[in-house]
Parts: C-alpha cells; sequence; structure tokens
C-alpha cells in the first residue's frame, strides 16, 4: 500500500514563529488531507489538498502531486496550535485514507 | 459543514463484556464508513470498511469476530468490540465521505475512549 511520511516528528516553537510541516507520499494520490488532532483526540480537517494550494486564516497548505509531497506552513503560531498535525492520502488505486506517523507540535508562550 | 457524530465518547467497562459504539452522519448519507483505531503516541490505523447492505472489509490482522460492524442503514454504522480484554483499550474513531471516498475528503467522529478494566 502506500507510504505516508511526515517530518519532522517533533518540532517545538516559540509563540510567534512560523513553521513548516512536509509530508512524502510514496504513489499517486486522489485525496490529501491536513488534520489537527487537539489533547481531546478530535481531528480537525485542515485542508483537502490533493493538488494545488489553498490558505485558512494563519495556516496555509501546498500540495505539489507531481512531486509526491504536501507541505503546512504555520504562520505566527499560538499556544492553541499545539497538537499533532496529520497528513493522510487515499491512493489513485484505492479508497482507504493513510495516515502519516504525525508530528507533534508543541508551541510555547 | 458535514458532521459525523460519535458516541459514547469515553467508556470504561470490565473484561469480557461487550461494548457498541455508533457512528452517525448527520446531515449526509454514506455507503461507506471506515474505522480506525489509534494507540497513545501512535497515528491512526485503519480497522475496517463498514458498507451499507453488505459485509464489512477488515484489514489485515483484525479480528472480524471480536469486531462487529453493522451498518443498517446509510447514516449509521455501529462497531462492537466483543468480549473486550485490557489491550483492546484504545481510541477508537469513525469517518465517512461526503462522496466517493476516492476522490472526497473524509469527516471523522470525535472519537471514544474504551478502557477495559
Amino acid at each position: 500500500g502506500i507510504q505516508v511520511e511526515q517530518s519532522p516528528p517533533d518540532l517545538i516553537l516559540q509563540e510567534g514563529a512560523n513553521s513548516t510541516l512536509r509530508c512524502n507520499f510514496s504513489d499517486s494520490v486522489n485525496n490529501l488531507q491536513w488534520f489537527h488532532q487537539n489533547p481531546w483526540g478530535q481531528l480537525i480537517n485542515l485542508f483537502y489538498i490533493p493538488s494545488g494550494t489553498k490558505q485558512n486564516g494563519r495556516l496555509s497548505a501546498t500540495t505539489v502531486a507531481t512531486e509526491r509531497y504536501s507541505l503546512l506552513y504555520i504562520s505566527s503560531s499560538q499556544t492553541t496550535d499545539s497538537g499533532v498535525y496529520f497528513c493522510a492520502v487515499v491512493g489513485a488505486a484505492g479508497n482507504k485514507l493513510t495516515f502519516g506517523g504525525g508530528t507533534r507540535v508543541l508551541v510555547k508562550p | 459543514g458535514a458532521v459525523v457524530s460519535q458516541h459514547p465518547s469515553r467508556v470504561i467497562c470490565k473484561s469480557g463484556t461487550s461494548v457498541k459504539i455508533e457512528c452517525r452522519s448527520l446531515d449526509f448519507q454514506a455507503t461507506t464508513m471506515f474505522w480506525y483505531r489509534q494507540f497513545p503516541k501512535q497515528s491512526l490505523m485503519l480497522m475496517a470498511t463498514s458498507n451499507e447492505g453488505s459485509k464489512a472489509t477488515y484489514e489485515q490482522g483484525v479480528e472480524k469476530d471480536k469486531f462487529l460492524i453493522n451498518h443498517a442503514s446509510l447514516t449509521l454504522s455501529t462497531l462492537t468490540v466483543t468480549s473486550a480484554h485490557p489491550e483492546d483499550s484504545s481510541f477508537y474513531i469513525c469517518s465517512a465521505p461526503t462522496g466517493n471516498p476516492h476522490n472526497s475528503p473524509l469527516h471523522f467522529g470525535n472519537g471514544t475512549r474504551l478502557t477495559v478494566t
């Protein structure tokens, strides 16, 4: 099946800093989503972005499908941005969403 | 927006008992739903695909007789953990696509934290 790798695994930021999270995948995809899992376990949909660039407030994402990677940008980070960020994909030949290992983000005040 | 409701949010049960978890799509119909499991500090792993009106399909290594899935309507899928043991303690979370799962976003419930004592 398709492999999804996220980097870095852990990230510590000072409040106000910017950061970039990366997601590499091993095959063509029809679906790519970014999620934020809060401390209570809730998965918050951030972006549905199989290709192109999207922005939502301080967050933006870019997927370069031909090169098999996606980037999530966090600007002016806040303590509420802490949590785990997951990238998940559906391969071109499948219908199952496969998750990467996640990036654990801690934003310090 | 698409809402997936999952209940209960937390359950504690004794070893050997069964627990049922419900997953409902509130404002859309879903012929397919997905059940994931997440152990502490780990990622989400797909357990099974729930298909309305037919049998669920299970991922390799997931016991179908232990994790019973029923998808009786276009808005409801249930996961029953039978004869639960402490090693079944985990975070279970369901999801549903608003369209074709091949190329539509998945929406997730808030999850169920199961503790087996």
